[in-house]
């Protein structure tokens, strides 16, 4: 069965500084991975999302991934974090087309001034 | 389009009691989701609909939870009996058929259970 582990609960970085949140996935088969943001009191959006072809993504708020199947890993990253990134990130995989996703247990991230 | 809608938003209740979420999806979306979200944790995969068709049900869903998509329009989720440890967010999303797209999620029911 597939499953998400998303290293670290909580991550603190800086005004400018550069996030990585780090998402490992379990699959027998090529996944499909996603990265969704909840902001507090507002519903899961989706980031990005990889299926196939190009293996880094780019999403919305300039962040971006890169799928890596030698290490099973879609970390996210974005060069210089804002004080609006602050929120919960939560990495999913599904194996099948339309079918449920997985998700991690998410990352809170702060942002410092 | 209006995007996921999700009510009540905000439900307490007494243990023992039976309450009902309601999910209205994306128009043109023809597959629901339900999940579960504690606090701290990600959602939980809970039930899955394609029109209205209950295509997957979670091993973790009790027989007190039961989901209905009767014209696979909205959707309906009650928890019968509520108990103490039923307290959590219960999330509603939708997609549309074709590939693995992304879930359009609503804002959330959350259950109090006193």
């Amino acid at each position: 069965a597939q499953s998400v582990t998303q290293l670290g609960s909580h991550v603190s970085v800086s005004e400018g500084a550069l996030v990585l949140l780090r998402c490992n996935y379990s699959s027998s088969v090529p996944p499909y991975l996603f990265w969704y943001v909840q902001y507090p009191n507002q519903g899961l959006q989706l980031l990005l999302k990889y299926t196939t072809g190009a293996t880094l993504v780019k999403g919305i708020n300039g962040f971006e991934a890169e799928f890596k199947k030698s290490e099973t890993s879609f970390h996210l990253t974005k060069p210089s974090a804002h004080m609006s990134d602050a929120a919960e990130y939560f990495c999913a995989v599904t194996l099948s087309q339309g079918g449920k996703l997985i998700f991690g247990q998410g990352t809170e991230l702060s942002v410092k001034p | 389009d209006t995007g996921v809608s999700q009510n009540p938003r905000h439900k307490i209740t007494k243990r023992g009691q039976n309450v009902t979420f309601r999910c209205d999806p994306i128009s043109e979306h023809n597959r629901l989701y339900w999940y579960r979200q504690t606090l701290g944790q990600g959602p939980e995969f809970l039930t899955y609909f394609q029109n209205e068709a209950q295509l997957e049900k979670s091993r973790l869903l009790s027989d007190r939870f039961s989901a209905e998509r009767p014209k696979g329009s909205f959707s309906t989720l009650e928890i019968q009996r509520t108990e103490q440890g039923d307290s959590a967010m219960y999330l509603c999303a939708s997609s549309p058929s074709g590939g693995p797209g992304e879930l359009f999620f609503g804002e959330g029911s959350r259950l109090t259970v006193l």
